[in-house]
């Protein structure tokens, strides 16, 4: 079983939708969980951080972690054609602080 | 956050070549990363660039194909050496976010294809 796993998508949805995204992990020593954004051509910029379990919202992202059931959730209101990116979900364990990442979801806002 | 600028932003080389991958940041940083992300495949951390000692690789990842140099602490190189069409990749260099716990800032990424 990968530590992380993550749809690879395609995911498309109309314009105004809520997107859902998420990430399934195996090592419960994860102890931050974060979401990247990747527009075509660029590299990953942090969008959400989250430490443990729980919600944040930041505008119209809402990330959420459930560590029982190892999975985390990346929640986008109201999606913009602006939005369409890849989306790549990343975690850390607090033994030896290395990064994973999932694969990414590519995400389609359709006008 | 940091700004990092990375050049070449995409190159097509010939296999059995060798290239140079520069990343220059705005601002001093201890630690700088590269990662390769491969289609379909997560970003895998190459090596940790430290300046004034020797780079830290990854399982998988040798000095002797990926040799890095961090002569400062704006500025690190990573060189695809005696390159092979698998070698084909986007390549990119990060630096730890300030403010963050562990975020990550990345360059756009060096795209190479090996022919």
């Amino acid at each position: 079983q990968k530590e992380v796993e993550q749809d690879p998508g395609p995911l498309s949805v109309p314009e105004g939708a809520i997107v859902s995204l998420n990430c399934t992990y195996s090592n419960s020593a994860f102890q931050y969980f974060m979401w990247y954004r990747q527009y075509s051509r660029k590299g990953p910029e942090l969008l959400m951080y989250t430490y443990s379990s729980g919600n944040k919202e930041d505008g119209r992202f809402t990330a959420q972690v459930d560590k029982s059931s190892k999975y985390i959730s990346l929640f986008i209101r109201d999606s913009q054609p602006s939005d369409s990116a890849t989306y790549l979900c990343a975690m850390i364990n607090n033994r030896d602080d290395k990064i994973i990442f999932g694969k990414g979801t590519r995400l389609h806002i359709l006008p | 956050s940091a700004v990092i600028s990375q050049k070449p932003s995409r190159d097509i080389c010939q296999r059995g070549t060798s290239l140079t991958i520069q990343c220059q940041v705005d601002s001093q940083v201890t630690m700088m990363f590269w990662y390769r992300q491969q289609p379909g495949q997560s970003l895998t951390l190459i090596a940790t660039a430290n300046q004034g000692s020797e780079a830290t690789y990854e399982s998988g990842f040798v000095i002797d194909k990926f040799p890095i140099s961090r002569p400062n602490l704006t500025f690190s190189t990573l060189t695809v050496s005696n390159m092979s069409p698998e070698d084909s990749s986007i390549y990119l260099c990060s630096v730890e976010e300030q403010g963050t716990a562990y975020g990550y800032t990345f360059g756009s990424g060096t795209r190479l294809t090996v022919v």
